[in-house]
């Protein structure tokens, strides 16, 4: 079956500007996550969303960034004034729902340059 | 508070020689741990992962990871390595509730030799 997908496959911004990642996660998956994965890094942890429940955003840097899922399916990861410092891979998963067993399906990531 | 460690940011080994990628966690809960792996421009893919069942698992393209909680670890292993085994690996660990967040260390790059 389809995968996770994340559109655009590449970014590139200039500093200042917003922008916005999609991810489409695999259908029946309940939990989605938004992972930042700098040149050089393991990925890291931003928000985890349950439906449409935003019920983690700890490692969300800044009120720069921001994350929806309006219904339950779909998310976006918005960067307002984006910063060069924000230029890295953004990684989204979603696994079944409630069981820390469940395994977390990855999307290929955005990679997102800030000019 | 949980982490990983990943020991050698690269590593390099013969084709058909053994693999040995090294993990050890911290963490104050019973963890869930994971290897993932990274080809380049491509997603995580999960090889195996630990959850609190059998200690030695096994997972997908031979590779197999062995908890051991006395030593905190949780390495990677494949018997003899092949060139499509080149790419990035990633350990990670999680609780078993709340989040489900993944940690996931550093990475290690594995290069096989011809």
């Amino acid at each position: 079956g389809a995968g996770v997908s994340q559109s655009p496959r590449y970014k590139v911004a200039k500093r200042g500007q917003d922008v916005a990642l999609r991810c489409d996660p695999i259908s029946g998956h309940v939990s989605l996550f938004w992972y930042q994965q700098a040149l050089g890094q393991g990925p890291e942890f931003l928000t985890y969303f349950q439906n449409e429940a935003q019920l983690d955003k700890s490692g969300l840097p800044s009120d720069r960034f921001f994350a929806e899922r309006p219904e339950g399916s779909v998310s976006t990861l918005k960067i307002q004034r984006t910063q060069q410092e924000d230029s890295a891979v953004y990684l989204c998963a979603s696994s079944r729902p409630g069981q820390g067993t469940d395994t977390q399906y990855f999307g290929p990531g955005t990679r997102l340059t800030v000019l | 508070a949980q982490s990983v460690t990943q020991l050698g940011s690269h590593v390099s080994v013969s084709e058909g020689a053994l693999v040995l990628l090294r993990c050890n966690y911290s963490s104050s809960v019973p963890p869930y741990l994971f290897w993932y792996v990274q080809y380049p421009n491509q997603g995580l893919q999960l090889l195996l992962k630990y959850t609190s069942a059998a200690t030695l698992v096994k997972g997908i393209n031979g590779f197999e990871a062995e908890f051991k909680k006395s030593e905190t670890s949780f390495h990677l292993t494949k018997p003899s390595a092949h060139m499509s085994d080149a790419a990035e690996y990633f350990c990670a660990v999680s609780r078993p509730s709340g989040t489900y967040k993944y940690i996931f260390g550093t990475g290690t790059r594995l290069k096989v030799l011809a």
